[in-house]
């Protein structure tokens, strides 16, 4: 079974760069796309974008001009990264994976990231 | 594609059954999950394809719809329901959650 376990730091300065990274075990990562979810405090959830192993990806429009998701394949791993971040990007952030048919199935456990100087 | 929940909360009973809409702003066949979200917890798959359930998810669990109308159904609510459910649209990019409908225990 595919498990999935974010990093990355808990603490980001305005204006700079977010940078998570979802390291796959129980699987390979050529056998699914990649995913990453966020949930703002006490709100719902948004989905970020996707990738597949071979580097295609899809970005939510609302968030396009600020996201790049990458993946690592030596490392069974995949990255988010989000710049100019303001107080508005502070979420619960999960990466999971997501089926040919756009199902969520797996999640990691989500990291907190806090926007703050 | 927006996905509106109704209720945005509701309060119930041990062994009450237990109704969630969501209504999506344009036809999506039948390309709709439901999640489940407890308190510090990531989300877990209920029911995909509007009315398929998961595996490991208990058939007191059910969903039906299609089109632009479904529903999410508990037949008798049990103390581990007791969490946040989400809509998902899988028909179209950007994927989309609902608002979420909260379950209280009354």
């Amino acid at each position: 079974q595919v498990q999935l376990q974010e990093s990355g730091p808990g603490l980001v300065k305005p204006s700079e760069t977010l940078s998570l990274t979802c390291i796959v075990s129980g699987g390979s990562i050529s056998s699914y796309y990649w995913s990453w979810i966020r949930q703002p405090p006490g709100k719902g959830l948004e989905w970020i974008g996707y990738i597949y192993y071979s580097g295609s990806t899809n970005y939510n429009p609302s968030l396009k001009s600020r996201v790049t998701i990458s993946v690592d394949t030596s490392n069974n791993l995949f990255s988010l990264k989000v710049t100019s971040v303001t107080a508005a990007d502070s979420a619960v952030y999960y990466c999971a994976t997501l089926t040919g048919t756009n199902l969520m199935d797996v999640w990691g456990k989500g990291t907190t990231v806090t926007v703050s100087s | 594609i927006q996905l509106t929940q109704s209720p945005s909360s509701l309060s119930a009973s041990v062994g009450d059954r237990v109704t969630i809409t969501c209504r999506a702003s344009q036809g999506i066949s039948s390309y709709l999950a439901w999640y489940q979200q407890k308190p510090g917890k990531a989300p877990r798959l209920l029911i995909y394809a509007a009315s398929t359930l998961q595996s490991g998810v208990p058939s007191r669990f059910s969903g039906s719809g299609s089109g632009t109308d479904f529903t999410l159904t508990i037949s008798s609510l049990q103390p581990d329901d007791f969490a946040t459910y989400y809509c998902q649209q899988l028909n179209n990019y950007p994927l989309t959650f609902g608002g979420g409908t909260k379950v209280e225990i009354k």
